[in-house]
């Protein structure tokens, strides 16, 4: 049972394009929620975050943007450049508990 | 400044065999966390530590496995007897305090034969 959901495996998106990724949850009592980048043979790394007291977070190139009512959110990267391309991971945590629950991830591929 | 070191980056063994996963976390985090990686399943938490305490070991999938936090420098993660099912990417994470964003190792990829 998938608490949260990435339903596209795979995007791809042209350079200086905007990337837009997508997740859903389906647990009413997730609070908090994470984007988390990874490249081949590494680690995830935190990118960005959003409480769900907020609808929309920004940092640089990265906004993300929270729909409670929908239970969806999503990344956007405006421009999309080489070096993001990576597998994206969005997590969800409940309660200020140190628990996440994350998708399955998206793998974004910009092309040149 | 030093990651989250994970041991070994590779694992080939045969079925039935003890494995061992090691995992250094950044000096001076208090949570540790071991999560596994699968293409189905993505990245789910096995257990996590609060000062080399276990807080949550609901996500240990069966009782072939098991962690340890011995001290604050050090944790394992132990397969016994291990299955070709357990094959994925396993993952260990640090953070400083409370819901402060995890800082995850490069992995350990085990294939059990």
């Amino acid at each position: 049972d998938q608490q949260v959901k990435q339903n596209s495996p795979s995007l791809s998106v042209q350079e200086g394009r905007i990337s837009i990724l997508n997740c859903d949850y389906t647990n009413s009592m997730f609070d908090y929620f994470l984007w988390y980048k990874k490249y081949p043979a590494e680690g995830p790394t935190f990118l960005i975050s959003i409480s769900s007291i907020k609808d929309k977070n920004e940092d640089g190139r990265f906004t993300v943007f929270l729909n409670k009512s929908a239970k969806h959110l999503s990344l956007h990267i405006v421009p999309s450049q080489p070096g993001d391309s990576a597998v994206y991971f969005c997590a969800a945590r409940a309660g200020g508990g140190n628990k996440l629950t994350f998708g399955t991830g998206t793998q974004l591929k910009v092309e040149l | 400044d030093a990651g989250v070191i994970q041991s070994p980056r590779h694992e080939v063994t045969e079925m039935g065999q003890e494995v061992t996963l090691r995992c250094k976390p950044i000096s001076g985090h208090d949570y540790l966390f071991w999560y596994r990686q699968t293409m189905m399943r993505g990245l789910e938490l096995l257990i996590y530590f609060n000062n080399n305490v276990p807080i949550d070991d609901s996500g240990m999938p069966e009782d072939r496995f098991s962690a340890k936090m011995p001290n604050a420098s050090f944790s394992t993660l132990k397969i016994q007897p291990s299955e070709p099912r357990d094959s994925a990417v396993y993952f260990c994470a640090s953070s400083l305090r409370s819901n402060q964003p995890q800082h995850f190792g490069d992995g350990t990829r085990l294939s059990i034969l």
